[in-house]
């Protein structure tokens, strides 16, 4: 079984600096990684994915590395905005699982 | 443009009474989910549907039953509620291409349990 750990509830940033946050995974089986955000009241929304093949991808200001030998991945916010304030799900992805499975999230505070 | 759709947005029950939970999607998506989401916990999957005709006990099932109606819908149904079960309520459905199963959510149900 694939767990995936957020071990950070909350992050809190200044505006315009560099925010990161953090995923850990078990199980080194997997397709994708995606990643999502959440706006109180709503529900999650996709934001980026990067592949088990790749190490890093890149849309705009949203990066998300990959770290297979240590199982690790990040998603970086540069610069950071006070709309990028929501909660911060990772979800794994398996061929053949139809399991999916986040993340406890993190919460990001972006302060003005 | 709809997406995932669920119903009602917001119920309050009395313990012990009963009441279903609607979701559909007009995307033709083959699977879907219902998760629950509590402080600190995350999304926790209580039920999902493969496809059409099947169903499967995710990490949280105890309390609920689901029904798969058609491709489009999938609805939780908690028999007897307890203030345990209070909570908002995600349904989702998925879809498999270039960025990995990616799921579509609805807004969420905030059930409230006295």
């Amino acid at each position: 079984d694939q767990q995936v750990k957020q071990n950070s509830p909350s992050l809190s940033v200044q505006e315009g600096r560099i925010s990161i946050l953090n995923c850990d995974y078990t199980n080194s089986m997997f397709d994708y990684f995606l990643w999502y955000k959440k706006y109180p009241a709503e529900g999650p929304t996709f934001l980026i994915s990067i592949s088990s093949i790749k190490d890093k991808n890149e849309d705009g200001r949203f990066t998300v590395f990959l770290n297979k030998s240590a199982k690790h991945l990040s998603l970086h916010i540069v610069p950071s905005q006070p709309g990028d304030s929501a909660v911060y799900f990772c979800q794994y992805s398996g061929a053949g699982s139809y399991q999916l499975t986040f993340g406890k999230g993190t919460k990001l505070s972006v302060i003005p | 443009n709809a997406g995932v759709t669920q119903t009602p947005k917001f119920q309050v029950l009395k313990t012990g009474q009963s009441m279903t939970l609607q979701c559909a999607q007009d995307m033709n998506h083959n699977s879907m989910y219902w998760y629950r989401q509590d402080p600190g916990m995350g999304l926790r999957l209580i039920y999902y549907s493969a496809s059409e005709g099947t169903t499967d006990k995710g990490e949280v099932p105890n309390g609920y039953n689901v029904s798969r109606l058609n491709k489009r819908e999938f609805s939780l149904r908690l028999e007897s509620a307890a203030p345990s079960q209070t909570s908002v309520y995600f349904c989702a459905s998925t879809v498999e291409g270039g960025r990995g199963t990616e799921a579509f959510f609805g807004q969420g149900t905030r059930l409230t349990v006295v």
